[in-house]
């Protein structure tokens, strides 16, 4: 069965760092792309940054350039975000999300930045 | 960025009927050699993670039940919910994955008359 595990949320001031991991099981992690996708209370997904099978590339939402960065270890079938600067707009939960076209997603990880 | 535009943003359907959501694109999602749509269905209950549904615009997830079928092509897609049933109850999300950034349409809520 494929799993996907985001752990690494919490409340945390503006202007603060998370990082957020995602543990990946079922399935040949390296074989796929991986992306980040949050979902603001009451709204609808956005997707937020995605990595090639070999981290080579990676690819971000406007929003997030600069100040978050992804990443995986292959060998440990784990996904990052490394989350800086953090503002409230960045308040949401985080979803670990399978492939390009993210067809299976974790359960999430609630991020809140408030002071 | 490619804009999606949901239609209605929410419907009421009698259990049984036909559920329609229309998505256009800002711009054609066709592209590789074998002219695939980078457009996908998801499906979202309360409490949950969206849950593919439909992806390459008209092909079904396993598992997915074949009342829920999608069609289109280039810029215009449209989800058939048909016999609709209690379970349906959802918002329901096009997404184009043709580039980055990926994007989303503002969703459609369904729900029984």
């Amino acid at each position: 069965e494929v799993q996907l595990v985001e752990s690494g949320g919490g409340l945390v001031q503006p202007g603060g760092s998370l990082r957020l991991s995602c543990g990946a099981s079922g399935f040949t992690f390296s074989s796929h792309w991986m992306a980040w996708v949050r979902q603001a209370p009451g709204k609808g997904p956005e997707w937020v940054a995605n990595i090639k099978k070999d981290g080579s590339e990676t690819y971000y939402v406007d929003s997030v350039k600069g100040r978050f960065t992804i990443s995986r270890d292959n060998a440990k079938n784990s996904l990052y975000l490394q989350m800086n600067n953090l503002r409230a707009e960045d308040t949401a939960v985080y979803y670990c999300v399978r492939g390009f076209g993210l067809d299976t997603w974790g359960q999430g990880t609630l991020v809140t930045v408030s002071s | 960025d490619i804009v999606l535009t949901q239609s209605p943003d929410s419907l009421a359907v009698s259990l049984g009927e036909r559920a329609t959501i229309n998505c256009k694109s800002s711009q054609s999602l066709i592209s590789g050699s074998n002219n695939d749509n980078f457009f996908a269905w998801f499906q979202q209950k309360p409490g949950q993670p969206p849950k593919m549904l439909i992806y390459w615009a008209s092909t079904r997830v396993t598992g997915v039940p074949d009342r829920f079928s999608g069609s289109g092509s280039g810029t215009d897609f449209t989800l058939t919910i048909s016999n609709l049933q209690a379970e349906d109850v959802a918002v329901y999300y096009c997404q184009q994955y043709y580039g980055a950034p990926i994007t989303f349409g503002g969703g459609t809520k369904v729900e029984i008359k």
